[in-house]
């Protein structure tokens, strides 16, 4: 079956650096998303990684590799605000998106 | 920018009961989705389109049916409300998977079923 792996809860500090991951078993891989989620909102769109090696987009950065099934999501300089839920994706061989339950972030003072 | 919008925001219904839900984007995506979101579980697929006039099954599509009549538009119908359909529908778009592809939601819609 297909799976998606991620921690359910993290806690990290303010100013500090958190890294968030991800493994995965799908059939076929056509490329892996990390999505943001306020509580009581929608998700939106983080980063997008196809290739192996790493994606940098400001505090965020997202790595991956398609041989261990495995990807991170790293956030530097914690701010308050970054207190929501991390959701990641894969997108199998028929181009459908398989989703992990979230990872939630609490950020402390 | 409206992007995707979703109506209604909230709803309540008695077991039986159908509804509509409405979700339009204007952004001219070929790809929109329904979406389920429930309490420690990923979100689930539930019917998708590819274009104006189709419809396919997702990972979850009983109760529910879709349909696609203009390409802004993607309709989700419950005929007939189980108390296991409480949850929180999310529409998406995108566009060419083959490229990024990611998806825009819309701000959700919260369904009871009493």
């Amino acid at each position: 079956g297909q799976n998606i792996d991620q921690p359910t809860e993290m806690t990290a500090t303010e100013g500090a650096i958190v890294q968030i991951n991800c493994t995965y078993q799908t059939s076929g891989f056509n490329g892996l998303f990390w999505y943001q989620q306020h509580a009581g909102e929608a998700p939106t769109f983080l980063s997008y990684n196809v290739l192996d090696g790493l994606e940098e987009k400001g505090r965020f950065s997202s790595f991956l590799s398609r041989s261990k099934g495995y990807s991170y999501l790293l956030l530097k300089e914690l701010q308050m605000k970054d207190s929501a839920s991390y959701l990641c994706a894969v997108r199998d061989s028929n181009y459908q998106l398989i989703w992990g339950a979230g990872t939630k972030l609490i950020i402390k003072p | 920018n409206a992007g995707v919008t979703q109506t209604p925001k909230f709803r309540v219904l008695k077991t039986g009961q159908s509804m509509t839900l409405l979700c339009a984007q204007d952004m001219n995506h070929e790809y929109m989705y329904w979406y389920r979101q429930d309490p420690g579980m990923g979100l689930r697929l539930i019917h998708y389109s590819v274009g104006e006039g189709t419809t396919a099954k997702g990972e979850v599509p009983d109760g529910y049916n879709v349909s696609r009549l203009k390409k802004q538009n993607f309709l989700l119908g419950l005929e007939s409300a189980a108390p296991s359909q409480t949850s929180v529908y999310f529409c998406a778009s995108s566009g060419d998977p083959g490229r990024v592809g990611e998806l825009f939601f819309g701000e959700g819609s919260r369904l009871t079923v009493l």
